[in-house]
């Protein structure tokens, strides 16, 4: 079962839109889209989620491609406090397949 | 509301020793995860419960790991003996429902395990 596909590292300006890509071009009809970030030394912390339908919440919004093989996490104002690496996964079962992610840096 | 706990947060023994990591669950939760994270391989699935009962342990590396549930709302992670190469950060996640497609993950703070 293939993960996804992040690109490894990107950098974004404190209080402009970070858009994080993710490619899942494997993904089945009934496996969710779930993104989660870990803060340096901290547990994963959830984010959002998704079937086919773009969804927002007070964190982020997660757009779906209509295909489905491909989405993109937005923050939309990024703080420095988004640092973390961020995981987009395909949640097959229970099961969260963790990759390696993407690193955002956010600078001032 | 409290998340996810977990104890001790750091933990620094010597091979050959027991070592037991706890995890309480969010209230109302039932369904409970632990992983393991190491930077060679990631975070990894160890073994999934849900009412108390081990649903998944295919990911336990062997046998001198072990996990249980005593009640709904703690579990327990034994390494008996540990080894250096057990040192890792483990995690607990705990979920509403019966771990399905939905049903999100919380993640506790993680206990950071040396062994020397």
């Amino acid at each position: 079962d293939a993960k996804t596909t992040q690109p490894p590292s990107m950098d974004c300006a404190e209080g402009r839109a970070a858009n994080l890509p993710c490619n899942h071009s494997t993904i089945s009809g009934n496996e969710y889209v779930y993104w989660y970030r870990q803060i340096h030394s901290q547990g994963p912390q959830y984010i959002i989620h998704g079937l086919k339908n773009n969804e927002t919440n007070e964190m982020a919004s997660l757009i779906i491609t209509e295909d489905r093989k491909s989405s993109t996490l937005i923050l939309p104002h990024a703080t420095l406090r988004d640092t973390a690496v961020y995981y987009c996964i395909k949640l097959n079962d229970y099961k969260l397949s963790f990759g390696a992610g993407t690193t955002v840096t956010v600078r001032a | 509301d409290a998340g996810v706990i977990q104890s001790p947060r750091h933990e620094v023994t010597e091979m050959g020793q027991e070592v037991t990591l706890r995890c309480k669950l969010i209230s109302g939760h039932n369904s409970l995860f632990w992983y393991r994270q190491t930077m060679m391989r990631g975070l990894e699935l160890l073994i999934y419960f849900n009412n108390n009962v081990p649903i998944d342990d295919s990911g336990m590396p062997e046998d001198r790991f072990s996990a249980k549930m005593p009640n709904a709302s703690f579990s327990t992670l034994k390494i008996q003996p540990s080894e250096p190469r057990d040192s890792a950060v483990y995690f607990c996640a705990s979920s509403q429902g019966s771990g399905g497609f939905t049903d999100t993950q919380y993640f506790g703070p993680g206990t950071r395990l040396t062994v020397l």
